[in-house]
């Protein structure tokens, strides 16, 4: 069964900091991730999809990292600003699924 | 329509009663799932459907969850005899090349099982 964990499963920050945080996944028959960002009352919005060992994308203050090989990727908030709060999930493909397995999320709260 | 659209967005129900969740996707998205997030829970993976081929219904976690996709098109997953567990947001999302395969989501509906 593929095991998708995230790291920490929230945070509180103030305006202004950088956070950054991790999922972790197995690194065997990886195929791909993903990172959606879901904010209260609203739909989950994918952010990134990245393949590639080595991968960096990079949308406005937010970028993500991907190292497949050892099986983690960090997203990275420069900045952060009250309304970057959210919960921020990481998804995976691996193994003989068809479909995303889904980290229970980390949960970020930015205080202005 | 613009995105992936769910109804009703909110659901409130007797223990005992089926309800009826709906999904409409986006035209091309190519691949249907439905996820629930109980409270405290992360996303939990339902059921998928793909073009023609048979679901796959791994994630259903009772006889009393099934779901149908009809046409190729809009989705309907049905509770029977509904429990206070099956509490949670069911999120419908859509999957195709239009998204770069990303997933894009509906807003769930929410539903309480009193």
């Amino acid at each position: 069964i593929l095991n998708v964990e995230q790291s920490p499963q929230s945070l509180h920050v103030q305006e202004g900091d950088s956070t950054n945080f991790t999922c972790s996944f197995p690194s065997s028959n990886f195929y791909a991730l993903h990172w959606y960002r879901w904010e209260t009352a609203k739909s989950p919005e994918a952010l990134f999809v990245m393949t590639l060992n080595g991968d960096e994308k990079k949308k406005g203050r937010i970028s993500a990292t991907l190292n497949t090989k050892e099986g983690y990727s960090y997203l990275y908030i420069k900045g952060s600003q009250p309304e970057d709060s959210a919960t921020y999930l990481c998804a995976c493909y691996g193994g003989a699924t068809n479909k995303l397995i889904f980290g229970t999320g980390t949960l970020l709260a930015v205080q202005p | 329509g613009a995105g992936v659209s769910q109804s009703p967005s909110n659901k409130v129900t007797e223990k005992g009663k089926d309800v009826e969740l709906r999904c409409d996707p986006i035209s091309g998205h190519t691949a249907l799932y439905w996820y629930r997030q109980s409270l405290g829970q992360g996303l939990e993976f339902l059921i998928y459907f793909q073009g023609n081929s048979a679901p796959d219904k791994s994630g259903l976690p009772s006889d009393r969850f099934s779901a149908e996709r009809t046409g190729g098109s809009v989705s309907t997953l049905t509770i029977q005899r509904t429990q206070q567990e099956d509490s949670a947001v069911y999120l419908c999302a859509g999957e195709g090349v239009i998204d770069n395969y990303g997933y894009t989501f509906g807003s769930g509906t929410r539903l309480t099982v009193v």
